[in-house]
């Protein structure tokens, strides 16, 4: 079992640009989210989505898109990239109920320049 | 808005000592779970309380709830220091669909 996979760990991007940060899982689990972690700042949820066709908006959802075409993937895509974005970015998934808790990603480390 | 808030927010131990972490919630909740975070990488999730159990143990975990207080404690036992991380609090809410709510973390040194 791979659990959460994030792609890519590391990127740079110049102010502007656009870049999907891709997150896949293995376990079949109905909910995954997309976090950012700023230092101070803990965890901020950016979307969710609650299955496949179904997301909504987190607490900080501005300058980012989602979509879930199917239960493995949950893509996350910057449209025009800006210094503030800099950031950690961490995709999480659970089942439905959320009784095991959630299963982590290792991140990916964007730096907007 | 952040939703739990860890204390302390930095915590230093020699091993073998316990390590109590508290945080505090605003709103009604399903559950409250506990996480760990090395340097640089991802979160571990450690243990849930569900929001009608008061006290829960995992190895040598043991986490509190208080509704009453929106209160809950994370004791470490016999720390080591490969426990030296952040330690998150998040709480998932009662209102519906599974999101969770981070605190901003307690940072825990254990020293040889």
């Amino acid at each position: 079992n791979a659990g959460v996979t994030q792609t890519p760990k590391f990127q740079v991007l110049k102010t502007g640009q656009s870049m999907t940060l891709q997150c896949a899982q293995d376990m079949n689990h109905e909910y995954m989210s997309w976090y950012r972690q700023d230092p101070g700042m803990g965890l901020r949820l950016i979307h969710y989505s609650v299955g496949a066709g179904i997301t909504d908006q987190g607490e900080v959802p501005n300058g980012y898109n989602v979509s879930r075409s199917t239960t493995e993937d949950f893509p996350l895509r910057l449209l025009s990239a800006a210094p503030s974005q800099t950031s950690v970015y961490f995709c999480a998934s659970s089942r439905q109920g959320g009784g095991d808790g959630y299963t982590f990603g290792s991140g990916t480390r964007l730096t907007v320049v | 808005s952040q939703q739990g808030e860890e204390d302390p927010q930095a915590l230093s131990i020699q091993e073998g000592e316990n390590a109590t972490m508290n945080c505090s919630y605003k709103t009604s909740i399903n559950n409250l779970q506990w996480y760990r975070q090395n340097s640089g990488r991802g979160l571990v999730h450690l243990i849930l309380i569900r929001s009608n159990e008061r006290e829960k143990h995992s190895g040598r975990l043991r986490v509190t709830l208080d509704t009453s207080k929106k209160s809950s404690s994370l004791l470490i036992t016999a720390s080591r220091a490969a426990d030296t991380a952040s330690y998150f609090c998040a709480t998932e809410g009662d209102s519906g669909y599974s999101t969770l709510t981070f605190g901003k973390g307690t940072m825990l040194l254990v020293s040889p």
